[in-house]
């Protein structure tokens, strides 16, 4: 079984201001790791993930993840938020061997205060 | 090319009633999964189907049913409708069945019990 926590359930933060979204993850096998992001009444988007190789992952849009095996661990960061970044992220795990089920933690809605 | 789309978008039922919700995958995509999001619970699993057979299940009652076609649409039936079961319901996409295949999301249909 494979389970993701995610502590933080809100995270305010100043514009141009640096972020970082914990994500704790649990399972007896070895991983793929995702980062979904879900804007007001819109569906998922898939912002990062960690198959293999390099554990620093990056997005097109200024975000960051290291996979950090020892401490499971795939928390993400951006240096500076824009209010555009203001949104719910959600941590997701898959098995590898495992189709598509992904395991989602429950979410950070992410607030910019300009 | 067209993403996911889902429908209905919205759609209100009344104890007891029973429910279908389609899904039509990106052009090319085989693979289809289903999810549910609430406040409660976060997003659940519920189902993956490849090329008209279920490959993975979640941990939902049977009232939860789906198949898919051979043009890869899918749809997903519940019955018996439960005031719980109001909830988003959100279909994903993806090439092929293994997680490296990155799933692509619809808008969802919100669905309200009564």
């Amino acid at each position: 079984a494979q389970s993701v926590t995610q502590l933080d359930s809100q995270v305010p933060v100043f514009e141009e201001a640096p972020v970082e979204l914990r994500c704790n993850y649990s399972s007896s096998v070895s991983v793929y790791l995702f980062w979904y992001v879900q804007y007001p009444n819109q569906g998922l988007q898939l912002l990062l993930k960690y198959l293999s190789g390099s554990t620093l992952v990056k997005s097109i849009n200024g975000f960051e993840a290291e996979f950090n095996k020892s401490q499971t661990s795939f928390h993400l960061r951006k240096p500076s938020v824009h209010i555009s970044d203001t949104a719910e992220y959600f941590c997701a795990v898959s098995s590898f061997g495992g189709y598509q089920k992904v395991t989602f933690g429950t979410g950070t809605k992410l607030q910019v205060i300009p | 090319k067209a993403g996911v789309t889902q429908t209905p978008r919205y759609l209100i039922k009344t104890r007891g009633q029973q429910v279908t919700l389609s899904c039509s995958p990106i052009s090319g995509h085989r693979s289809v999964s289903w999810y549910q999001q609430t406040p409660g619970q976060g997003l659940q699993f519920l189902f993956e189907y490849f090329s008209e057979t279920q490959r993975n299940k979640g941990n939902f009652p049977g009232r939860f049913s789906g198949r898919q076609f051979s043009n890869s649409r899918s749809e997903m039936n519940v019955s018996t409708l439960e005031l719980g079961d109001s909830a988003l319901y959100l279909c994903a996409s993806s090439l092929a069945e293994a997680i490296q295949e990155t799933q692509y999301f619809g808008p969802g249909t919100r669905l309200l019990v009564l």
